[in-house]
């Protein structure tokens, strides 16, 4: 059974940074690209960055390009998302997010997600 | 704001059918999926694809697309209580490099 366990939110100040981590399990953590998706306070998903499997490739949404980074350990079926230069606008609950068999965007599997909340 | 467009909200009758619409550019190029979420619950892939389902989704459950008007469509035959959640699509961005989702269309099963 896939299993995906966010960690590592908490509440952060404007301009602060953190990280997220993601244990994976279930399935052969290398040969998938790996997400993040988020959803703010009482809005709707939005897509923030993948990952290639043999962690070499990764691109972002427009809206985090810059300050966020995203990386992977496969030696430890991890997953990790380093969040800097934080606004209130970065609040929610961010999830980590294994594609289908298929392939992106089919997101197949979907862990109980972690919540940041910017704040001052 | 997002590259996909759903519509707010929707309602429909307990064992009607209700159909929920996506449109975006990428849509000419990409095929939709469509994800399920419940309150206080992470989302659930209900259709990819075009129109597949995962194991365990129930078939009243499928999905469509139009290249040619660049909008995709899912579609619940015979709605249950059940079903009543938000719905969102999601597809590559028009330059296939990136994802996007809808703004989510909220179904209410009366």
């Amino acid at each position: 059974e896939v299993q995906l366990v966010e960690s590592g939110g908490t509440m952060v100040q404007p301009g602060g940074s953190l990280r997220l981590s993601c244990a994976a399990s279930g399935f052969i953590f290398r040969t998938y690209s790996m997400h993040w998706v988020r959803q703010g306070p009482g809005k709707g998903l939005e897509w923030v960055s993948v990952i290639r499997g043999n962690g070499r490739g990764a691109d972002y949404a427009d809206s985090v390009r810059g300050r966020f980074t995203i990386s992977r350990d496969n030696n430890r079926n991890s997953l990790f998302l380093q969040l800097t230069s934080l606004t209130t606008e970065d609040s929610g609950l961010y999830y980590c997010v294994k594609e289908h068999s298929t392939g992106w965007p089919n997101f197949a599997q979907w862990g109980q997600g972690t919540l940041v909340t910017v704040s001052s | 704001s997002s590259d996909l467009t759903q519509d707010p909200a929707v309602s429909v009758a307990l064992g009607q059918t209700v159909t929920i619409t996506c449109r975006g550019d990428s849509l000419r190029i990409f095929s939709a999926s469509w994800y399920q979420q419940k309150p206080g619950q992470a989302p659930i892939l209900v259709v990819y694809g075009e129109n597949q389902r995962p194991s365990g989704v129930p078939d009243r459950f499928s999905g469509s697309r139009s290249r040619g008007t660049g909008s995709a469509a899912l579609t619940i035959t015979g709605a249950q209580a059940e079903d009543e959640a938000d719905y969102y699509c999601n597809s590559r961005d028009i330059t296939g490099n990136l994802v996007t989702f809808g703004g989510g269309t909220s179904v209410t099963v009366l």
